[in-house]
Protein backbone atom coordinates (compact mmCIF):
# COMPACT_ATOMS: atom_id res chain seq x y z
CA UNK A 1 0.00 0.00 0.00
CA UNK A 2 0.81 3.54 -0.24
CA UNK A 3 1.73 5.92 3.09
CA UNK A 4 3.14 9.14 4.49
CA UNK A 5 4.53 8.97 8.10
CA UNK A 6 5.13 11.93 9.97
CA UNK A 7 4.90 13.23 13.29
CA UNK A 8 1.90 14.53 14.50
CA UNK A 9 3.14 17.33 16.45
CA UNK A 10 6.25 19.08 17.39
CA UNK A 11 7.09 22.05 19.60
CA UNK A 12 9.88 24.64 18.96
CA UNK A 13 11.66 27.74 20.10
CA UNK A 14 11.53 31.20 18.46
CA UNK A 15 14.95 31.46 16.93
CA UNK A 16 15.60 28.13 17.00
CA UNK A 17 16.13 25.26 13.92
CA UNK A 18 13.24 22.35 13.33
CA UNK A 19 13.60 19.41 11.09
CA UNK A 20 10.60 17.33 10.01
CA UNK A 21 10.92 14.14 9.06
CA UNK A 22 8.72 12.05 6.64
CA UNK A 23 9.13 8.51 5.08
CA UNK A 24 7.43 7.28 2.29
CA UNK A 25 5.81 4.48 0.60
CA UNK A 26 4.35 4.98 -2.92
CA UNK A 27 3.19 2.91 -5.98
CA UNK A 28 6.52 4.53 -8.31
CA UNK A 29 7.81 7.56 -7.42
CA UNK A 30 7.88 11.07 -9.08
CA UNK A 31 8.91 13.33 -6.79
CA UNK A 32 8.21 14.61 -2.83
CA UNK A 33 6.18 18.08 -1.86
CA UNK A 34 6.23 19.56 1.39
CA UNK A 35 3.51 22.21 2.09
CA UNK A 36 2.31 24.80 4.49
CA UNK A 37 -0.85 25.09 6.08
CA UNK A 38 -2.21 27.68 8.25
CA UNK A 39 -5.78 27.26 10.10
CA UNK A 40 -8.42 27.28 7.86
CA UNK A 41 -6.13 28.29 4.94
CA UNK A 42 -4.77 26.24 1.53
CA UNK A 43 -2.08 24.34 1.70
CA UNK A 44 0.89 26.51 0.82
CA UNK A 45 3.43 24.97 -1.44
CA UNK A 46 7.27 25.22 0.18
CA UNK A 47 9.38 22.52 -1.74
CA UNK A 48 9.34 19.82 -4.09
CA UNK A 49 12.66 17.18 -4.41
CA UNK A 50 12.87 14.28 -7.08
CA UNK A 51 16.08 13.82 -7.05
CA UNK A 52 18.29 13.10 -3.68
CA UNK A 53 20.03 15.65 -1.95
CA UNK A 54 19.38 18.98 -0.06
CA UNK A 55 17.34 21.96 -1.58
CA UNK A 56 18.00 25.32 0.18
CA UNK A 57 15.59 27.83 -0.27
CA UNK A 58 16.00 31.17 1.95
CA UNK A 59 15.13 29.40 5.93
CA UNK A 60 14.00 26.35 5.03
CA UNK A 61 15.42 23.45 3.19
CA UNK A 62 14.21 19.73 2.12
CA UNK A 63 16.00 16.85 1.69
CA UNK A 64 15.61 13.72 0.18
CA UNK A 65 17.01 10.22 0.18
CA UNK A 66 15.17 8.22 -2.53
CA UNK A 67 16.86 4.99 -1.51
CA UNK A 68 15.72 5.12 2.22
CA UNK A 69 12.03 6.67 1.55
CA UNK A 70 12.86 9.27 3.57
CA UNK A 71 12.50 13.41 3.18
CA UNK A 72 12.52 16.25 5.66
CA UNK A 73 11.69 19.54 5.92
CA UNK A 74 14.38 22.02 7.93
CA UNK A 75 13.28 25.20 9.31
CA UNK A 76 15.78 27.89 10.28
CA UNK A 77 15.58 30.92 12.46
CA UNK A 78 12.21 30.39 13.45
CA UNK A 79 9.90 32.87 13.77
CA UNK A 80 6.02 32.91 15.56
CA UNK A 81 4.36 32.90 11.75
CA UNK A 82 5.82 29.54 10.93
CA UNK A 83 3.60 28.48 13.37
CA UNK A 84 1.12 25.79 11.37
CA UNK A 85 1.00 22.56 9.95
CA UNK A 86 3.63 21.02 7.35
CA UNK A 87 2.26 18.68 5.31
CA UNK A 88 4.55 15.89 3.25
CA UNK A 89 3.18 14.51 0.13
CA UNK A 90 4.78 11.88 -2.08
CA UNK A 91 3.92 11.86 -6.15
CA UNK A 92 3.22 8.55 -7.03
CA UNK A 93 3.67 6.48 -10.71
CA UNK A 94 0.17 8.00 -11.38
CA UNK A 95 1.50 11.24 -10.74
CA UNK A 96 -1.50 11.22 -7.74
CA UNK A 97 -0.13 13.17 -4.60
CA UNK A 98 -0.13 10.69 -1.70
CA UNK A 99 -0.53 12.89 1.47
CA UNK A 100 0.59 12.74 5.21
CA UNK A 101 -1.61 13.56 8.06
CA UNK A 102 0.69 16.73 8.71
CA UNK A 103 3.07 17.95 11.41
CA UNK A 104 1.68 19.93 13.55
CA UNK A 105 4.87 22.85 14.61
CA UNK A 106 4.20 24.91 17.60
CA UNK A 107 6.47 28.11 18.02
CA UNK A 108 6.87 29.25 21.54
CA UNK A 109 8.61 32.66 22.42
CA UNK B 1 -1.75 36.18 -11.39
CA UNK B 2 -5.13 35.19 -9.58
CA UNK B 3 -4.82 31.98 -7.48
CA UNK B 4 -7.64 28.65 -7.43
CA UNK B 5 -11.23 30.13 -6.34
CA UNK B 6 -13.35 27.69 -4.01
CA UNK B 7 -16.69 28.93 -3.46
CA UNK B 8 -18.72 28.65 -1.50
CA UNK B 9 -16.00 28.78 1.55
CA UNK B 10 -18.52 26.90 4.20
CA UNK B 11 -21.55 25.30 3.59
CA UNK B 12 -23.59 23.74 6.26
CA UNK B 13 -26.39 21.08 4.92
CA UNK B 14 -28.73 18.22 6.23
CA UNK B 15 -28.46 15.18 5.36
CA UNK B 16 -29.90 13.94 2.12
CA UNK B 17 -29.79 17.53 0.86
CA UNK B 18 -27.75 17.88 -2.23
CA UNK B 19 -24.61 20.60 -2.48
CA UNK B 20 -22.71 21.67 -5.34
CA UNK B 21 -19.03 23.21 -4.48
CA UNK B 22 -16.94 25.29 -7.68
CA UNK B 23 -13.54 26.10 -8.31
CA UNK B 24 -12.41 28.34 -10.51
CA UNK B 25 -8.68 27.38 -11.31
CA UNK B 26 -6.11 29.67 -12.50
CA UNK B 27 -6.58 30.58 -15.97
CA UNK B 28 -4.51 28.32 -18.58
CA UNK B 29 -4.06 25.38 -16.11
CA UNK B 30 -5.71 22.31 -17.82
CA UNK B 31 -4.94 19.93 -14.55
CA UNK B 32 -7.06 20.37 -11.75
CA UNK B 33 -7.61 18.22 -9.31
CA UNK B 34 -10.29 17.60 -6.31
CA UNK B 35 -8.81 16.69 -3.31
CA UNK B 36 -10.83 15.70 0.38
CA UNK B 37 -9.86 15.97 3.57
CA UNK B 38 -12.49 14.55 6.54
CA UNK B 39 -12.62 14.62 9.67
CA UNK B 40 -8.74 15.77 10.86
CA UNK B 41 -7.43 12.93 8.51
CA UNK B 42 -4.62 13.24 5.87
CA UNK B 43 -5.84 14.68 2.62
CA UNK B 44 -7.00 12.21 -0.14
CA UNK B 45 -7.48 12.70 -3.81
CA UNK B 46 -10.52 12.18 -5.52
CA UNK B 47 -9.92 12.81 -8.97
CA UNK B 48 -7.96 14.75 -11.79
CA UNK B 49 -9.48 16.74 -14.78
CA UNK B 50 -7.17 17.07 -18.00
CA UNK B 51 -8.97 20.21 -19.72
CA UNK B 52 -12.50 18.96 -19.26
CA UNK B 53 -11.86 15.27 -19.50
CA UNK B 54 -11.53 13.13 -16.45
CA UNK B 55 -7.98 11.50 -16.73
CA UNK B 56 -8.82 9.78 -13.09
CA UNK B 57 -11.31 9.59 -11.10
CA UNK B 58 -10.18 6.89 -9.01
CA UNK B 59 -10.63 8.44 -5.59
CA UNK B 60 -14.16 9.16 -6.00
CA UNK B 61 -15.72 7.30 -2.85
CA UNK B 62 -19.12 6.77 -4.37
CA UNK B 63 -21.62 7.46 -6.77
CA UNK B 64 -23.10 10.20 -4.67
CA UNK B 65 -20.30 12.23 -6.03
CA UNK B 66 -20.64 13.94 -9.67
CA UNK B 67 -17.32 16.50 -10.73
CA UNK B 68 -17.72 18.37 -13.71
CA UNK B 69 -15.69 20.62 -15.71
CA UNK B 70 -17.49 21.75 -18.99
CA UNK B 71 -15.61 23.66 -21.40
CA UNK B 72 -12.24 22.84 -19.16
CA UNK B 73 -12.35 26.14 -17.13
CA UNK B 74 -14.44 25.61 -13.90
CA UNK B 75 -15.04 22.67 -11.92
CA UNK B 76 -17.89 21.74 -10.35
CA UNK B 77 -18.41 18.70 -7.58
CA UNK B 78 -21.73 18.01 -6.23
CA UNK B 79 -22.70 15.93 -3.60
CA UNK B 80 -26.51 14.35 -3.38
CA UNK B 81 -27.75 13.52 -1.40
CA UNK B 82 -25.46 14.09 1.29
CA UNK B 83 -24.28 11.74 4.00
CA UNK B 84 -22.57 12.92 7.29
CA UNK B 85 -19.59 11.23 6.35
CA UNK B 86 -19.05 13.43 3.39
CA UNK B 87 -18.67 16.25 5.82
CA UNK B 88 -14.72 17.63 5.64
CA UNK B 89 -12.83 20.06 3.73
CA UNK B 90 -12.86 19.93 -0.28
CA UNK B 91 -9.61 21.28 -1.51
CA UNK B 92 -9.10 21.98 -5.18
CA UNK B 93 -6.09 22.57 -7.13
CA UNK B 94 -4.49 23.34 -10.94
CA UNK B 95 -0.95 22.92 -12.32
CA UNK B 96 0.14 23.91 -15.41
CA UNK B 97 2.08 20.45 -16.35
CA UNK B 98 1.31 17.84 -14.38
CA UNK B 99 3.15 16.35 -11.93
CA UNK B 100 5.53 18.91 -12.21
CA UNK B 101 6.82 22.14 -10.01
CA UNK B 102 4.18 23.15 -7.38
CA UNK B 103 0.29 22.45 -7.37
CA UNK B 104 -1.59 26.01 -6.53
CA UNK B 105 -4.48 24.96 -4.24
CA UNK B 106 -7.62 26.86 -3.33
CA UNK B 107 -8.68 27.85 0.76
CA UNK B 108 -11.12 25.06 0.53
CA UNK B 109 -14.58 24.05 1.03
CA UNK B 110 -15.50 23.53 4.39
CA UNK B 111 -18.70 21.33 4.17
CA UNK B 112 -20.92 20.28 7.37
CA UNK B 113 -23.29 17.59 7.03
CA UNK B 114 -25.54 17.93 9.86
Amino acid sequence: GQNIDQPTEMTATEGAIVQINCTYQTSGFNGLFWYQQHAGEAPTFLSYNVLDGLEEKGRFSSFLSRSKGYSYLLLKELQMKDSASYLCAGLDSNYQLIWGAGTKLIIKP
Amino acid sequence: EAGVTQFPSHSVIEKGQTVTLRCDPISGHDNLYWYRRVMGKEIKFLLHFVKESKQDESGMPNNRFLAERTGGTYSTLKVQPAELEDSGVYFCASSQEEGLGGYTFGSGTRLTVV
